[in-house]
């Protein structure tokens, strides 16, 4: 079992719907949770981080983070074309001494 | 300019030979790292170093070496490339002190190993 998984994609959604993105994790003890966007040949740029259970809303996206089911998520609303990239889970927990431990990523195209 | 630099951006090789890729940042952050990416991946980490007398392998250091020459420059080697070497690779840096030990990726350097 993968520490981080994701749903491998591709998604696609129309303009304006909301997209959703899922991510689960292995070690019941992580703590940090990022979403990073990337889109196509450039590097990864951070979207949101989320530390308690809950929603955390910031513009059209929200990140929801449900530890007992070891379960993070991103929400984007009012998706736009320009939203159209790969979109990367990280995890950071004790078992792995502070670093990040990315999923492979899912690439998301939203359709004019 | 950017924080965080990678030289050079595009490399072309051949199996067997030495090459070295280059990381800097003026991000003052003490954590940096390499990370290579290959097609539908996600990013896998080659090494990292919390701070300059500080390096660790990652899950997949074999081939690879480093070395952290200051708390701005951390260098990726490849002693003797070999084809599955051929990926993008990404040098990153990161400031726990923060308090969210945000990763920042430079622009990265895409290696293909003949």
């Amino acid at each position: 079992q993968k520490e981080v998984e994701q749903n491998s994609g591709p998604l696609s959604v129309p303009e304006g719907a909301i997209a959703s993105l899922n991510c689960t994790y292995s070690d019941r003890g992580s703590q940090s949770f990022f979403w990073y966007r990337q889109y196509s040949g450039k590097s990864p740029e951070l979207i949101m981080f989320i530390y308690s259970n809950g929603d955390k809303e910031d513009g059209r996206f929200t990140a929801q983070l449900n530890k007992a089911s070891q379960y993070v998520s991103l929400l984007i609303r009012d998706s736009q074309p320009s939203d159209s990239a790969t979109y990367l889970c990280a995890v950071i927990g004790p078992t792995n001494a502070g670093k990040s431990t990315f999923g492979d990523g899912t690439t998301l195209t939203v359709k004019p | 300019d950017a924080d965080v630099t990678q030289t050079p951006r595009n490399r072309i090789t051949k199996t067997g030979k030495r090459i070295m890729l280059e990381c800097s940042q003026t991000k003052g952050h003490d954590r940096m790292y390499w990370y290579r990416q290959d097609p539908g991946l996600g990013l896998r980490l080659i090494y990292y170093s919390f701070d300059v007398k500080d390096i660790n392998k990652g899950e997949i250091s074999d081939g690879y070496s480093v070395s952290r020459q200051a708390q701005a420059k951390f260098s990726l080697s490849l002693e003797s490339a070999i084809p599955n070497q051929t990926a993008l690779y990404f040098c990153a840096t990161s400031d726990v002190g923060q308090g969210t030990d945000t990763q920042y990726f430079g622009p990265g350097t895409r290696l293909t190993v003949l």
